[in-house]
């Protein structure tokens, strides 16, 4: 039933290493997101992908690599882990990008990086 | 620069009202969004202006004034389960949502 669904939930690994967060939506929906919450709450957009255009916040650091096997996924794979990495991360998807399309939020993935 | 401006937290009494104030500064505007997040929880939608005006939704309503960059969510009759953040959300030219830190709003009984 779970319209916009991301795993982990929780995710705790080392510096260095490399890790990925997945996400499906079921909603038929055209465009999905990538955003990361920080510890003062703001929300930030990593990245947007509109059915086959992918597009790329230029302040992510190439570390960072949506994947999109299809229109229902958006995965997210981060190499070469930092410290600063630690945060919320959050899919989500909604039908386009008209102006009152509102967004769909997974429940968010807690990273934090040791 | 891009700016959302709300005040970080406000505090409140069930059964009270309550007014979550948003000012923006955004290049071009194609919309307002507010959004609520229980603590541990995703954003989840609360209302969309564009036009000025009030929009009102059960006990929720949000005004937009474009010529002031200026937004407020009222919330009435709070219960407790309304305690969470509030963000507000504006879409700029560029069809790019620019976000606000949000307000925790803390209900007591």
């Amino acid at each position: 039933d779970t319209a916009v669904s991301q795993t982990p939930k929780y995710l705790v690994t080392q510096m260095g290493n490399d890790k990925s967060i997945k996400c499906e939506q079921n909603l038929g929906h055209d465009t999905m997101y990538w955003y990361k919450q920080d510890s003062k709450k703001f929300l930030k957009i990593m990245f947007s992908y509109n059915n086959k255009e992918l597009i790329i916040n230029e302040t992510v650091p190439n570390r960072f690599s949506p994947k999109s096997p299809d229109k229902a996924h958006l995965n997210l794979h981060i190499n070469s882990l930092e410290l600063g990495d630690s945060a919320v991360y959050f899919c989500a998807s909604s039908p386009g990008t008209g102006d009152n399309e509102k967004l769909f939020f997974g429940s968010g993935t807690q990273l934090s990086v040791l | 620069g891009q700016n959302i401006d709300q005040p970080t937290e406000m505090t409140a009494t069930e059964g009270a009202i309550v007014q979550i104030n948003c000012t923006y500064q955004t290049s071009g505007f194609n919309g307002l969004f507010w959004y609520q997040q229980h603590a541990g929880e995703a954003p989840t939608f609360l209302s969309y202006n564009v036009l000025d005006g009030l929009e009102e939704k059960g006990r929720f309503s949000s005004f937009l004034s474009r010529s002031k960059g200026y937004s407020y969510l009222l919330l009435k009759e709070l219960q407790m389960k309304d305690s969470a953040s509030y963000l507000c959300a504006v879409r700029d030219s560029n069809y790019q949502l620019i976000w606000g830190a949000g307000t925790k709003l803390i209900i007591k009984p």
